[in-house]
């Protein structure tokens, strides 16, 4: 089992949709980051959080410490969206984090219009 | 500000070839790290460094090397090229972590070993 599980693998959504992506990981973290890539693109990194929930435009990435989950939600969800999102867990305590980190196989996401 | 840049993008290798693979940020981070991506898998750490000077194996380091001299360069290096090393690479940056550590990654590198 990957220490890292991301949910769905694949999801198609109609233009306008709320999506959400889901991560779980069985490892104690510091931080969890969620990442965004393109078709034949590079990686550009959405979030990165430690507890709580953050917002930047239509994204909001929340996480549960606790339960060891996090979510990825995208309102309104447009075309342009399309891409690979992926779930990356940087583990250890946040005073002994340590400097790897452990991807998610990510989730491709296709927004129709 | 041009970020993490690798090069080259693309490279086609014969197996026993040795090539190196450029990773140049400009951001003055501490923390740059190689991975490299299968279909279907999660990226893999290669190799990882927190500063000049000092590097360290990840998950995946057999026949590769890196080198740090300076804050701004990592390079890797394949020294056998074989297909299994067939996949995309990607180099990264960050500062180190806390809360402000958030990954900066370059364009990718897809190297073909035949």
């Amino acid at each position: 089992k990957n220490e890292v599980e991301q949910s769905p693998q694949n999801l198609t959504a109609q233009e306008g949709e709320f999506i959400t992506i889901n991560c779980s990981y069985s490892v104690g973290i510091s931080a969890l980051h969620w990442l965004q890539q393109h078709p034949g693109g590079g990686i550009v990194s959405l979030f990165m959080l430690s507890s709580g929930k953050k917002k930047h435009g239509r994204l909001i990435a929340t996480i549960n410490i606790q339960e060891k989950h996090s979510s990825l939600h995208i309102t309104a969800s447009h075309p342009r969206d399309s891409a690979v999102y992926i779930c990356a867990v940087r583990g250890g305590t946040y005073g002994g984090a340590t400097n790897k980190l452990i991807f998610g196989t990510g989730t491709l996401l296709a927004v129709q219009p | 500000n041009a970020g993490v840049t690798q090069t080259p993008k693309f490279r086609i290798l014969k197996i026993g070839q040795s090539m190196t693979l450029q990773c140049t940020q400009d951001m003055n981070h501490n923390y740059m790290y190689w991975y490299r991506q299968d279909p279907g898998m999660g990226l893999k750490l290669i190799y990882y460094s927190v500063g000049a000077g000092i590097t360290d194996k990840g998950e995946v380091p057999n026949g590769y090397n890196v080198s740090r001299s300076t804050t701004e360069d990592f390079p890797l290096r394949l020294e056998l090229a074989a297909p299994s090393q067939t996949s995309v690479y990607f180099c990264a940056s960050s500062p180190p972590w806390g809360a402000k550590g958030e990954l900066f990654f370059g364009e990718g590198s897809r190297l073909t070993v035949l």
